[in-house]
């Protein structure tokens, strides 16, 4: 069992730039999550899939982000454009969908300058 | 009113002491209740789940949830430097999100 896996693992880019981060679930597991976690707010959910079909979005602060999963080994988080306040790790994490998550990616710790 | 809510701490016990972390939830239909353990600058990992009310053990990790009192706690026996770190409650309501409280962190002195 390879985990979670999350690339890059750091990433730093300006402002205004397209951001695009990557994450591979475990094999089998039919829910991914993305949380973003900042000193100020913690661990803040921002979207979760379920059998590839994003169930809610309601944490996606603004328009900037997007998601998608286009298969069941696969999903991107993208923020275009990206402002300094972003700046975050960005963590993936997928389940079986019956309640027991599985665990996290390793994070992308996402600097906007 | 927050949905996970947890006590920043930082709590601070001697070792070999109970650390006891409490957290509430406010979606009374929630049905499951997990602990995590976040070590500073790594990804949350999971340590204990639990589902039925009462307690439940795993070496010196005891839960305890009471759904009456939207209540679940983490008990720690026997403390040592290794276990400080920011412990994050996490429950999943009848929505099926894992939302997490923003942790408690435990420190624990020699």
């Amino acid at each position: 069992d390879a985990g979670v896996i999350q690339s890059p693992r750091h990433e730093v880019t300006e402002m205004g730039q397209e951001v695009t981060l990557r994450c591979k679930p475990i094999s089998g597991h039919n829910s991914l999550f993305w949380y973003r976690q900042t000193m100020m707010r913690g661990l803040e959910l921002l979207i979760y899939f379920n059998n590839n079909v994003p169930i809610d979005d309601s944490g996606m602060p603004e328009d900037r982000f997007s998601a998608k999963m286009p298969n069941a080994s696969f999903s991107t988080l993208k923020i275009q454009p990206s402002e300094p306040r972003d700046s975050a790790v960005y963590f993936c994490a997928s389940s079986h969908g019956d309640g027991t998550p599985g665990g996290f990616g390793q994070g992308t710790r996402l600097t906007v300058v | 009113q927050k949905e996970v809510e947890q006590n920043s701490g930082p709590l601070s016990v001697p070792e070999g002491a109970i650390a006891s972390l409490n957290c509430t939830y406010s979606d009374r239909g929630s049905q499951s209740f997990f602990w995590y353990r976040q070590y500073s600058g790594k990804s949350p990992e999971l340590i204990m789940f639990i589902y039925s009310n009462g307690d439940k053990e795993d070496g010196r990790f005891t839960a305890q949830l009471n759904k009456a009192s939207q209540y679940v706690s983490l008990l720690i026996r026997d403390s040592q430097p290794s276990d400080s770190a920011t412990y994050l409650c996490a429950v999943i309501g009848l929505t099926d999100k894992l939302i997490f409280g923003t942790g408690t962190r435990l420190q624990v002195f020699p």
